[in-house]
Order: C-alpha cells, then structure tokens, then sequence
C-alpha cells in the first residue's frame, strides 16, 4: 500500500523559512517523480513543484520560484521542501503528491494527508 | 503557462441524476487530462487519467471525455458519495501542471 506521510508545517512569520519532508512506503521510490501541490484556505489546488525520479530534475511555479527548493533522498525515500522568505500568500495545505511515472509530465496518482504551513505574524 | 477553465463553478444535482463537468485548456494539451475527486478534509483523489481512462477505485458511472481543449467529466448516475469537488489538470506542458478551479457537486 503506497503511504505518503508529510510533517514540518507549522507557524512562521513572514520571511521565515520552513522545510516539510514526505515519508513514502509501499513503492519503489527511486522510479517515481514526485511533486508538492498546495491549497490556500477556501481555495483550489496549485502545483507547486516537481522532481525527477532521479532527482536530476526540478520544476517550480513561478510565483516559489527563487524561494523554495525542492529535493529528495533515495535512500531514506523522503522527499523536502525547503521554503525560505514565505509569505502570507505561502499560506496553505501542503501535499505531497508521487507522480505516476519516473518523470514529472504525468498525473499524480497517489497523494499525502497534507501538513498546514501558516505564514502570519 | 496553459490556463485551465472549469465549468460550472458549482453544479447542483439530485442524487440518481446525471452530472456534465466541463474543462477547457486555453491551448491543446492532446490527451494529457486528469480529473481528480476531493471530498471535504480529505486529499484529493486521481479519478481519471488520459482523458478517459478511469482509475483504480472508481466505478463505471464514472466517465472522460475530449482531447485537445475540450473536456467533460460525466457522472451517470449521481450518488451519495459523489457529491465532492473536482478538478481537471493537463500535464501536456510542464511546469507548470496546471489545475482548473474545480467544480463543486452538491446536492439539489
């Protein structure tokens, strides 16, 4: 059973920086890409970032780009998200999402239970 | 960056009845659709892939449609479980993999 379990959101102030991690299981992790897709309060999904199987290569939306760093760890199958300088706007449920494929241009076929980054003074 | 539009943003249906979403793509993302189902407090869940091809999970009620820029989500036969929101996103051009925002299904 593929298990996807994130921890490291919490509270921050602006211009703060958090990291979120993501424990995966019940799949070979090295052979899939995976991706951090958030969801402000109220609102719709955004993806947020992505990476190879490999972990050669990493996407971000522009409005993290610059900000956040995302990176992965085969040998523990966890992957990160460093966000540095957040801002409000950061605010949301975080999920880590594994896509269906080695690489990123795919669908995400299993998703986390999420972990809510606050970004407020 | 493609823009993903889903309409109606809210859709009010009774149960037993059938349900048409919609989503557009500002530009062709071939078949590279996906639909996903969240139900409130829960992650989302990937419903259907490719355009048509449902998920592991779902029943037949369950149906995609479209390639291009035009898609549809049918829900044949509504039932109490059903009642969620849904998203469409392309992974055609990436990054971004960009979501539409969402339709919600709720009862009539």
């Amino acid at each position: 059973e593929v298990q996807l379990l994130e921890s490291g959101g919490g509270l921050v102030q602006p211009g703060g920086s958090l990291r979120l991690s993501c424990a995966a299981s019940g799949f070979t992790f090295s052979s899939y890409a995976m991706s951090w897709v958030r969801q402000a309060p109220g609102k719709g999904l955004e993806w947020v970032s992505g990476i190879s199987g490999s972990g050669g290569d990493t996407y971000y939306a522009d409005s993290v780009k610059g900000r956040f760093t995302i990176s992965r760890d085969n040998s523990k199958n966890t992957q990160y998200l460093q966000m540095n300088s957040l801002r409000a706007e950061d605010t949301a449920v975080y999920y880590c999402a594994k896509i269906s494929s080695t690489s990123c241009y795919r669908p995400v076929d299993y998703w986390g239970q999420g972990t809510q980054v606050t970004v407020s003074s | 960056e493609i823009v993903m539009t889903q309409s109606p943003a809210t859709l009010s249906v009774s149960p037993g009845e059938r349900a048409t979403l919609s989503c557009r793509a500002s530009q062709s993302v071939s078949s590279n659709l996906a639909w996903y189902q969240q139900k409130p407090g829960q992650a989302p869940r990937l419903l259907i892939y490719g355009a048509s091809t449902r998920a592991t999970g779902f029943p037949p009620r369950f149906s995609g449609s479209g390639s291009g820029t035009e898609f549809t989500l049918t829900i044949s036969s509504l039932q109490s479980e059903d009642f969620a929101v849904y998203y469409c996103q392309q992974y055609n051009n990436w990054p971004p993999g960009t979501f539409g925002g969402g339709t919600k299904v709720e009862i009539k």
